[in-house]
């Protein structure tokens, strides 16, 4: 299994280009998220979703779209890039069962964008 | 106050030392518990979930404090490979998508 990937791994954008980050899993797993780290702060949750089909705003969601047509796939679109989403992105996969809930989230490599 | 507060450190220890990091919750109510390793330039990776008192695997032991709202990672026997940065993840009960996460703490880890 390759697990959660991502791509690319580094873009630089200019101030209002828009692009799409890449991300697919080959676990099966129903949810997908999609997570900025930033310096000084913890990873903040920007898009998910629970299901093909099925998508939600986290903590961080202006400026991002989300779709999700396939369960392996769950694509990031900045609509029209700004310095502010400078930051490293990860697509993460996790799955729930039982009485445990949700098990860990699988990160993908990350993409590092660069707005100028 | 923070969600889940960490301090970012770093710790700088010699090999074969014993290190223990503390992360502090806010919300009572949390139900699971996790440490993250994350090594530079690199993806987070599960080091260990904690969902009762404690864990154990090997050199690592986690532990929580549901009284005083905390839990900890005690690392014995500390290897060079250990060098990283930890991270805490606290799950309020509401969801996947409630997860916090903490900004880390940094580990160096000298022959």
């Amino acid at each position: 299994n390759a697990g959660v990937t991502q791509t690319p791994k580094f873009q630089v954008l200019k101030t209002g280009q828009s692009m799409t980050l890449q991300c697919a899993q080959d676990m099966n797993h129903e949810y997908m998220s999609w997570y900025r780290q930033d310096p000084g702060m913890g990873l903040r949750l920007i898009h998910y979703s629970v299901g093909a089909g099925i998508t939600d705003q986290g903590e961080v969601p202006n400026g991002y779209n989300v779709s999700r047509s396939t369960t392996e796939d769950f694509p990031l679109r900045l609509l029209s890039a700004a310095p502010s989403q400078t930051s490293v992105y990860f697509c993460a996969s996790s799955y729930s069962s039982g009485w445990q809930g949700v098990h860990e989230q699988y990160f993908g490599p990350g993409t590092r964008l660069t707005v100028t | 106050r923070k969600e889940v507060e960490q301090d970012p450190g770093p710790f700088n220890v010699p090999e074969g030392a014993t290190v223990a990091f503390n992360c502090t919750y806010s919300n009572s109510a949390s139900q699971s518990f996790f440490w993250y390793r994350q090594d530079c330039r690199k993806e987070p990776k599960l080091l260990m979930s904690v969902y009762s008192s404690g864990n154990e695997d090997g050199r690592f032991t986690a532990q929580l404090n549901r009284a005083s709202q905390y839990i900890s990672l005690l690392i014995r026997d500390s290897k060079l490979s250990d060098s990283a940065t930890y991270l805490c993840v606290v799950n309020p009960g509401t969801g996947f998508q409630k997860l916090v996460f903490g900004t880390g703490t940094r580990l160096l880890v000298s022959p």
